[in-house]
């Protein structure tokens, strides 16, 4: 049964400090998306990816947080240096660029910003 | 201050009845939409789709319902389980363009189920 895996699924921090979340993506899949979901908000989209490459960023303060994806197996989401309003879940999602278009959600990694 | 929380939209019904969800979209050229339940503490969880060719879509105890007249999509939940409870949220998407295999997500509608 393929899944999304996130790592952590919690982290508690102080402010100033360096975050880094991981995502394996489902094998085969060459979306690769970060959700922000907040009580305030709900479901924001952060950036995604296609075949690796960084398609769409807007969504994501760019002073602070970075995206990357090294290889094929492995997603990054990282804030330095992070702040209280950063405290959120964040998920990731992977899926097909060319359809079907259904995203697989991971099980997402709270964020607790003190 | 007194934080405020997103507002969901609560539908509350007896196990056994059927729910309606409904979900009014924003953008009419969208080529298809997609339901997704999230129960608490979990990630979204794909439930059924449906292309804009199309105005009914069924599944197991699920059917989706897209009118693209007034640009609005339902799910409908046969004789609902307490394990159904949960947020569920439509999403839509365009299969060309810059956008092509992104989602855009409504705020989501809360489904209680009482026992």
């Amino acid at each position: 049964d393929a899944r999304v895996t996130q790592t952590p699924r919690h982290k508690v921090t102080e402010m100033g400090q360096e975050v880094t979340m991981r995502c394996q993506p489902i094998l085969g899949h060459n979306t690769v998306f970060w959700y922000r979901q907040t009580m305030m908000q709900g479901l924001e989209l952060l950036a995604y990816f296609r075949n690796r490459a960084p398609l769409d960023d807007s969504g994501m303060p760019k002073d602070r947080f970075s995206a990357e994806m090294p290889d094929a197996t492995l997603a990054t989401l990282k804030i330095q240096p992070s702040e209280p309003r950063d405290s959120a879940v964040y998920f990731c999602a992977s899926g097909y660029w060319d359809g079907p278009y259904e995203q697989y959600f991971g099980p997402g990694t709270r964020l607790t910003v003190t | 201050g007194e934080s405020v929380g997103l507002h969901l939209p609560t539908l509350s019904v007896q196990e056994g009845d059927n729910s309606i969800i409904n979900c009014a979209y924003s953008n009419s050229a969208s080529d298809y939409f997609i339901w997704y339940k999230q129960e608490s503490g979990k990630g979204p969880q794909f439930i059924i789709d449906i292309r804009s060719n199309m105005d009914k879509r069924q599944g197991q105890r699920v059917t989706v319902l897209l009118n693209k007249t007034v640009k609005h999509l339902s799910l409908q939940i046969a004789a609902t389980q307490p394990g159904d409870s949960a947020v569920y949220f439509c999403a839509e998407g365009m299969n060309y363009g810059g956008s092509q295999g992104n989602l855009i997500f409504g705020k989501g509608t809360k489904l209680s189920v009482k026992p």
